[in-house]
């Protein structure tokens, strides 16, 4: 019944270790979001795709980058992580009609050593 | 740059009680709010939208909107113990699937 999915659900790296994240769902929605949020504040929107069309934030450091190969599953790369992006990361779906509900997977909890 | 705004709490209520979460938004064009609890270590789960003035009711929530002082607000009637979490406020980009902007949440704690 999982309509949005994220592995692993906790992942452990090492500094300067690359990672991938993984977002799959099967509600056929177009558009996914990657959100990070570290303890106690707000989600915060790294990018999103509208189908295979890429949306950066401005402010997303270019360490993160994010593949979409298909309507259902959606990839988060960090390329060397940091200590801080220690954080938990969200993987959403939703609709381009309005409004511009989201609903959001379990997420993955990064941890870098 | 979009913001929305949140009393961190803790809030405190004792059980059966009504919760009242408040949250202002600076961002004239957002048109659609959002009201998800989160509970500690899991991911938001969407309570409610909102996106005219006034009241929407659903279930034991409540929530309000008022454009004109752009606050949006939560009621919680008969509060349970089940609702201490995190309140998150969210508001959408003025029309455009780009993603919400969300407030740092209000902890809620429901006493016994």
């Amino acid at each position: 019944d999982a309509m949005v999915i994220q592995n692993p659900r906790y992942q452990v790296t090492q500094f300067g270790k690359p990672v991938t994240l993984s977002c799959s769902q099967t509600l056929n929605h177009n558009v996914m979001y990657w959100y990070q949020q570290k303890s106690s504040q707000a989600p915060k929107l790294l990018f999103h795709y509208y189908d295979k069309d890429f949306n950066n934030e401005a402010d997303t450091p270019d360490n993160f980058q994010s593949r979409r190969p298909n309507t259902s599953f959606c990839f988060l790369d960090i390329r060397s992580p940091g200590l801080g992006d220690a954080a938990m990361y969200l993987c959403a779906t939703g609709r381009t009609s309005w409004p511009d509900t989201q609903y959001f997977g379990p997420g993955t909890r990064l941890t870098v050593l | 740059q979009k913001e929305v705004e949140q009393n961190s709490g803790p809030l405190s209520v004792p059980e059966g009680a009504i919760a009242s979460l408040n949250c202002t938004y600076s961002d004239r064009g957002s048109q659609s709010f959002f009201w998800y609890r989160q509970y500690s270590g899991k991911s938001p789960e969407l309570i409610m939208f909102i996106y005219s003035n006034g009241d929407k009711e659903d279930g034991r929530f409540t929530a309000q909107l008022n454009k004109a002082s752009q606050y949006v607000s939560l009621l919680i009637r008969d509060s349970q113990p089940s609702d201490s979490a995190t309140y998150l406020c969210a508001s959408d980009s003025g029309g455009g699937a780009d993603g919400l902007t969300f407030g740092k949440g209000t902890h809620l704690i429901i006493q016994p």
